[in-house]
């Protein structure tokens, strides 16, 4: 019974660069969710999606990044042109219902680093 | 604007002291969530309370809940190493809306062997 599922773990890109990083959310479960962990911060919202939707973009820069949740295959976070202050981990987590009313499980989280 | 606040920001106790974490909140809330963070890992999650209960346990765990203070506080008895972790409170607010889970800061705490 996987848990979440995030890759790559790590992720090293050059300024400018594009990053994509893949969620797959626990069996069974259709609603994801995007957070950005800053060191020594907590987790910020960034996007609320279902199958084919977004439900919620309300945390997601308006340039540069995009997410999606496609009918089939994993949740994608995209980020294009990467600059220094987007590095940061990256934590996708899921749910079997919709919104926040029971718990998230979350994954490994994904370490983008921009140089 | 941020709502669980956790407090204190960093707790270093002997193994088998308890260990008492605070968080405040701004809004009305639907639930108030407790998860753990090992370094470098995602978030576990361990309690969720809602607005309608006072307290609810879990093995070791116990988390309160004030709504007329709004705050909440995580007691974990009989602490041990495995235990060091940094812990979030997490807020959902009252009528859903933007942002969802809401997270604070966090409390590093430190179990000394």
């Amino acid at each position: 019974n996987a848990g979440v599922m995030q890759n790559p773990r790590h992720l090293v890109r050059r300024r400018g660069q594009e990053a994509r990083l893949r969620c797959s959310p626990m069996k069974g479960h259709s609603h994801v969710y995007w957070y950005r962990q800053l060191p020594e911060e907590g987790l910020k919202f960034m996007v609320y999606l279902q199958k084919e939707n977004i439900i919620d973009e309300s945390g997601m820069p308006k340039e540069r990044f995009s997410a999606e949740f496609p009918k089939e295959g994993p949740s994608i976070l995209r980020i294009q042109q990467v600059v220094r202050g987007d590095s940061a981990a990256y934590f996708c987590a899921s749910s079997g219902t919709a919104g926040w009313v029971e718990k998230l499980f979350f994954g490994s989280g994904t370490q983008l680093s921009v140089l | 604007s941020q709502q669980g606040e956790e407090d204190p920001q960093a707790l270093s106790i002997q193994e088998g002291e308890n260990a008492t974490m605070n968080c405040s909140y701004k809004t009305s809330i639907n639930n108030l969530q407790w998860y753990r963070q090992n370094s470098g890992r995602g978030l576990v999650h361990l309690i969720l309370i809602r607005s309608n209960e006072r307290e609810k346990h879990s093995g070791r765990l116990r988390v309160t809940l004030d709504t007329s203070k709004k705050s909440s506080s995580l007691l974990i008895t009989a602490s041990r190493a495995a235990d060091t972790a940094s812990y979030f409170c997490a807020t959902v607010p009252s009528g859903g809306g933007a942002d969802g889970l809401t997270f604070g800061k966090g409390t590093h705490l430190i179990i000394q062997p």
